[in-house]
């Protein structure tokens, strides 16, 4: 049980256009998602929060115009990455839980790569 | 305020031989702490957990970590090392069972030798 689901998995695109992420709660309700972004060799960076229904909460120094967030429903959230660019190009995780007392589990991540 | 230090950011074992990837915490209060492994290109998989019950925590794939609050460590252990086990290992602390924002460490590289 609680599978998050990503895709796509892998993106190649050119500078300039915008890129969706979707991240799927498969067998449960995720009250709360949460987007991350981990640079090569490095540990994973908190982006935003998102809670469904509401807007998302960013972390400080996290672009809220470069990188939409919806959580429109209970098992699903997306990350848009509008205009990429080169310095966008890394791998995006996400995490969803429910409300309670469980931990967050993750997708599989999308490597993004601007060209 | 709450942090990780894994003390080791690559740790390499033969087959067979144990395996002991550290972490050491800081928090204001009783933290949940949280072990997650990461194969290549993959997300993140939580082997195990502390969340104020058992001291000693036992997690898939033969881990464990002992929770000791004198040593504000979480060090996570396995007896024999498998050529599998291979990969990133993040120490992960939390304030509230970890559905909450969660703090990573740096991650420790685990490498084991044949």
């Amino acid at each position: 049980g609680a599978v998050v689901s990503q895709h796509p998995s892998r993106v190649i695109c050119k500078s300039g256009t915008s890129v969706k992420i979707e991240c799927r709660s498969l067998d449960f309700q995720a009250t709360t998602m949460f987007w991350y972004r981990q640079f090569p060799k490095k540990s994973l960076m908190l982006m935003a929060t998102s809670n469904e229904g509401s807007k998302a909460t960013y972390e400080q120094g996290v672009e809220k115009d470069k990188f939409l967030i919806n959580h429109a429903s209970l098992t699903l959230s997306t990350l848009t990455v509008t205009s990429a660019h080169p310095e966008d190009s890394s791998f995006y995780i996400c995490s969803a839980t429910q409300v309670t007392n469980q931990p967050q589990h993750f997708g599989d991540g999308t490597r993004l790569s601007i060209l | 305020a709450q942090s990780v230090t894994q003390l080791d950011s690559h740790v390499s074992v033969s087959e067979g031989t144990p395996v002991l990837l550290r972490c050491n915490y800081s928090s204001s209060y009783s933290p949940s702490l949280f072990w997650y492994v990461q194969h290549p290109n993959k997300g993140l998989q939580l082997l195990l957990k502390y969340t104020s019950a058992a001291t000693l925590v036992k997690g898939i794939n033969g881990f464990e970590a002992e929770f000791k609050k004198s040593e504000t460590s979480f060090h996570l252990t396995k007896p024999s090392a498998h050529m599998s086990d291979a990969a990133e290992y993040f120490c992960v602390v939390s304030l509230n069972f970890g559905n909450e924002k969660l703090t990573f460490g740096t991650g420790t590289r685990l490498t084991i030798i044949p």
